[in-house]
C-alpha cells in the first residue's frame, strides 16, 4: 500500500518568514495530494491540494508543488503568521481523493515564533 | 465548521466493551470515510462508505464495524474494546468520486479505561 513519509517533525520559523514543509510517497499510482491543519483539540481542515497534473498551486500565501518523477511534493507558507501555527499533515491517494481514503504522514508541528 | 457533524464528543468506556459512533455528513456528500488519530498510529483511514455501500477498507479491525443509512448519515461500532483503542475517531465526508475533497467532522475522543 502507500505510505507517505514527511519532514520534518517539528518547525519553528520567526514570524514573518517563510515555511516549508516536504512530503515523499511510494505509490506511482497516487494522484491526490491534499494538505491539512490541525490545531490542538480540533479537526483537520483542507487547506490546499494538488492533482497529479500540475506541478504548481497557489492560495494567497499558501503553495503547493508536486514533482512526479521524484514521487515527492511539498507545502509552502509565505509571510507566516502567529495564526499559521499548528499542526500540518500530507496525504495521498491513489483513487482522487473520493473514492477511497486518504494516506497520511505523521504530521509537522509548525511554530511561529513572534 | 465543515457540514459535518459527529456524536457524542466525548465518550468513556472500560476494556471489554461496545460502542457506536455517529456521523452525520454535509448535505449532498454521498461518501463517509472514518479515520482513527492517535499519538503512536497517527491518522490512519479505516473505511469508506458510498451511498450505503462499502467502497474501501482500510486498516480497520475486525472488532470494528460500520453501516451507512439510507439518510446517508454512518456508525462507527467498536466492540470489545481494549485500551489501545482509546483514541480521536474523525468522520469526514465528501462527493465520493474521483477529485472530490474530504472535509472532516469534530471528532470523537474515546477514552478506554
Amino acid at each position: 500500500g502507500e505510505n507517505v513519509e514527511q519532514h520534518p517533525s517539528t518547525l519553528s520559523v520567526q514570524e514573518g518568514d517563510s515555511a516549508v514543509i516536504k512530503c515523499t510517497y511510494s505509490d506511482s499510482a497516487s494522484n491526490y495530494f491534499p494538505w491539512y491543519k490541525q490545531e490542538l483539540g480540533k479537526r483537520p481542515q483542507l487547506i490546499i491540494d494538488i492533482r497529479s497534473n500540475v506541478g504548481e498551486k497557489k492560495d494567497q500565501r499558501i503553495a503547493v508543488t508536486l514533482n512526479k518523477t521524484a514521487k515527492h511534493f511539498s507545502l509552502h507558507i509565505t509571510e507566516t503568521q502567529p495564526e499559521d501555527s499548528a499542526v500540518y499533515f500530507c496525504a495521498a491517494s491513489r483513487s482522487g481523493g473520493g473514492a477511497d481514503g486518504l494516506t497520511f504522514g505523521k504530521g509537522t508541528h509548525l511554530i511561529i515564533q513572534p | 465548521d465543515s457540514g459535518v457533524t459527529q456524536t457524542p464528543k466525548h465518550l468513556i468506556t472500560a476494556t471489554g466493551q461496545r460502542v457506536t459512533l455517529r456521523c452525520s455528513p454535509r448535505s449532498g456528500d454521498l461518501s463517509v470515510y472514518w479515520y482513527q488519530q492517535s499519538l503512536d498510529q497517527g491518522l490512519q483511514f479505516l473505511i469508506q462508505y458510498y451511498n450505503g455501500e462499502e467502497r474501501a477498507k482500510g486498516n480497520i479491525l475486525e472488532r470494528f464495524s460500520a453501516q451507512q443509512f439510507p439518510d446517508l448519515h454512518s456508525e462507527l461500532n467498536l466492540s470489545s474494546l481494549e485500551l489501545g483503542d482509546s483514541a480521536l475517531y474523525f468522520c469526514a465526508s465528501g462527493g465520493g468520486n474521483a477529485y472530490n475533497e474530504q472535509f472532516f467532522g469534530p471528532g470523537t475522543r474515546l477514552t478506554v479505561l
